[in-house]
């Protein structure tokens, strides 16, 4: 079975400040996709931005970025110039063969202004 | 434009009580997922629908948990006879067919007491 692990239960950034989060995961499948999903308190998951196993380019999405290492089962997320608005739970999801995702347990993030 | 849409947002019950939440999914998707998320947790799979078809069901969900998707358009998820461990946020999610990205909704707080 497939599992996505986040090491990070808490992260904390000041504004304008760079943060990444790390994600690890592990499977044996060759085609997947990876998910980053941000939760903001009391409110509904949306999508921050997603990988395609087999795309070596790295995915962005305008200040969000991801460090994607195969190899290493690595899926980090890299967030620039934080805004106040980005302070949520961050959510790493796996999704294989099986078109359920697979969640990490998340990061709170803080944003200090 | 009309996202995933989820009814009741909040609902308290006795232990032993049925419930019954419903989801509306973006109207182009064809699948649609239930997820349940408990505090400090990533969400967990707990079924997916194509059309009307259930593919798929996790070992989480017990035989007190139902779910159905009659004409392909909304579901229901039903807990009977809720336990006390019942209490999660119930996550619907909906998408195109394929290796598409799942839009969630604001999801169903359930509290058993």
């Amino acid at each position: 079975a497939q599992t996505v692990t986040q090491s990070q239960p808490e992260m904390s950034v000041q504004e304008a400040e760079t943060v990444t989060l790390s994600c690890t995961y592990d499977t044996s499948e060759s085609d997947y996709y990876l998910f980053w999903y941000k939760q903001p308190p009391s409110r509904q998951m949306i999508l921050v931005i997603r990988q395609e196993a087999y795309k070596q380019q790295n995915a962005t999405e305008n200040r969000f970025s991801v460090n994607f290492q195969k190899a290493a089962k690595s899926f980090s997320l890299k967030i620039s110039d934080s805004q106040l608005g980005d302070a949520a739970m961050y959510f790493c999801a796996y999704q294989g063969g099986s078109e359920k995702l697979v969640f990490g347990k998340g990061t709170k993030l803080t944003v200090n202004p | 434009d009309t996202g995933v849409s989820q009814d009741p947002r909040h609902k308290i019950t006795k232990r032993g009580q049925n419930v019954t939440f419903r989801c509306d999914p973006i109207s182009e998707h064809n699948r649609l997922y239930w997820y349940r998320q408990t505090l400090g947790q990533g969400p967990e799979f707990l079924t997916y629908f194509q059309n009307e078809a259930q593919l798929e069901k996790s070992r989480l969900l017990s035989d007190r948990f139902s779910a159905e998707r009659p004409k392909g358009s909304f579901s229901t998820l039903e807990i009977q006879r809720t336990e006390q461990g019942d209490s999660a946020m119930y996550l619907c999610a909906s998408s195109l067919e394929g290796p598409e990205t799942q839009y969630f909704g604001p999801g169903t707080r359930l509290l058993v007491l």
